[in-house]
């Protein structure tokens, strides 16, 4: 089956700072890519997503990037705030009728400093 | 959080003791997930959905059964609740086919003691 890999597992950044956040898949098969985001005491909420026919995309201070000949793919948050401090997972499946296994990275701790 | 209730939102229970988890659901998507989140292992897929009584496993439904009766309840059921099934349960809807765009419940706390 599918394992991703995500790293780093905690992340520190000064507001206005980049972060990012990178993940492996090991299953070729796989073509679609979602980021999501979790708050403490909610639930994870999606915020970008991607698919293999694209490298890359991007939503306002998100974007994402994939490089499918290596099998990696990764977030980038630009001029980050305090709000971006959450827990964000990447995942990825084949997608398409009959796909239902997203497979979860073990998620990134981002703490934006003031 | 997209029309997604989840009940209740914690319980604490015996090991042995049967316990059922609700999601419910007023967007009349087709698709139900459920999915339990463990430190150390991010959040992984117990069972789902495509249809009222359509039901499958996912990659850990050893010791959980589901049900959906009807498009807006799916039922999570722990017949003999034991230790190991302690953990934060996520329900999630999506309208589109596969697992594309989910939309997340805010999670049900199962302690079992």
């Amino acid at each position: 089956g599918e394992n991703v890999e995500q790293h780093p597992s905690t992340l520190s950044v000064q507001e206005g700072d980049s972060a990012v956040i990178k993940c492996t898949y090991s299953d070729s098969a796989s073509n679609y890519f979602p980021w999501y985001k979790q708050e403490l005491g909610k639930g994870p909420q999606l915020i970008i997503d991607i698919r293999s026919n694209v490298g890359e995309k991007k939503d306002q201070r998100i974007a994402v990037t994939l490089n499918k000949t290596a099998k990696h793919f990764s977030l980038h948050i630009t001029e980050t705030q305090p709000e971006d401090s959450a827990v964000y997972f990447c995942a990825a499946s084949p997608s398409g009728a009959g796909s239902y296994q997203l497979t979860f990275g073990k998620g990134t701790k981002l703490s934006v400093i003031p | 959080d997209a029309g997604i209730t989840q009940s209740p939102r914690h319980k604490v229970t015996e090991t042995g003791t049967p316990v059922t988890l609700r999601c419910h659901q007023t967007e009349n998507h087709r698709y139900m997930y459920w999915y339990r989140q463990d430190p150390g292992h991010g959040l992984r897929l117990i069972h789902y959905s495509y249809g009222v009584k359509d039901t499958d496993k996912g990659e850990v439904s050893d010791g959980y059964s589901v049900s959906r009766s009807k498009t807006e309840d799916f039922l999570l059921t722990l017949e003999s609740a034991t230790s190991s099934q302690t953990s934060v349960y996520f329900c999630a809807i999506s309208e589109f086919r596969g697992n594309e765009k989910l939309f997340f419940g805010s999670g049900t706390q199962l302690s079992v003691l």
